[in-house]
């Protein structure tokens, strides 16, 4: 089962920054927090990833809270070409047998109309 | 970002017939690359673990004899569906593992298979 709890739907209009949250309450020591999307017909694209502290890079900025047990993936600037389906996972990064597998939930379908 | 490609992107076959696909991490090594299964409207799922050098590692219910994994070097693994039949179809998706820092997973761009 999915770690993640995230909206299975949100708008966002073109140029706007998009929100995305996702809930975690159950994350470990041990897990990362991954983003990754996936437009249609195409395979799963990294984002982001994160442990406690804020990150941004190119694409996107992660905030964790500082409980870790929830985040939000912004979108600065959405563009028509950001509409893809966002996938909030948590990964263990080092041992146990889950070591290193993604567990993908059903995401949250962004749609960023004009 | 790292790259990783699938070969062939599309493939009809007929049912009976077996369907090899190839997944390449083209800029960096992976000892591990893992495979996925998608059907429409549905998330990926984890079929299988493919480990270089030593034998897959596959979920439950995911039948072994029938998805062959094959992991013969640090960029290549290969998905064999077997006997296929109509219920194959789906869209089948690798990722690598990089092996420096975190290990992050990156995808390939996917493999549409259909079985008539």
């Amino acid at each position: 089962d999915a770690k993640t709890t995230q909206p299975p739907s949100m708008d966002c209009a073109e140029g706007r920054a998009a929100n995305l949250p996702c809930n975690h309450s159950t994350i470990s020591g041990n897990e990362y927090v991954y983003w990754y999307r996936q437009i249609h017909s195409q395979g799963p694209q990294y984002i982001i990833h994160g442990l406690k502290n804020n990150e941004t890079n190119e694409m996107a900025s992660l905030i964790i809270t500082e409980d870790r047990k929830s985040s939000t993936l912004i979108l600065p600037h959405a563009t028509l070409r950001d509409t893809a389906v966002y996938y909030c996972i948590v990964r263990v990064i080092f041992g146990g047998t889950s070591y290193g597998k993604l567990t993908f939930g059903q995401g949250t379908i962004l749609t960023v109309h004009p | 970002g790292a790259v990783v490609s699938q070969h062939p992107s599309r493939v009809i076959c007929k049912s009976g017939t077996s369907v090899k696909i190839e997944c390449r991490s083209l800029d960096f090594q992976a000892t591990t690359m893992f495979w996925y299964r998608q059907f429409p409207k549905q998330s990926l799922m984890l079929m299988a673990t493919s480990n270089e050098g030593s034998k897959a590692t596959y979920e439950q219910g995911v039948e072994k004899d029938k998805f062959l994994i094959n992991h013969a070097s640090l960029t290549l693994s290969t998905l064999t569906v077997t006997s296929a039949h109509p219920e194959d179809s789906s869209f089948y998706i690798c990722s690598a593992r990089d092996q420096q820092g975190l290990e992050t997973q990156y995808f390939g761009p996917g493999t549409r298979l259909l079985v008539l």
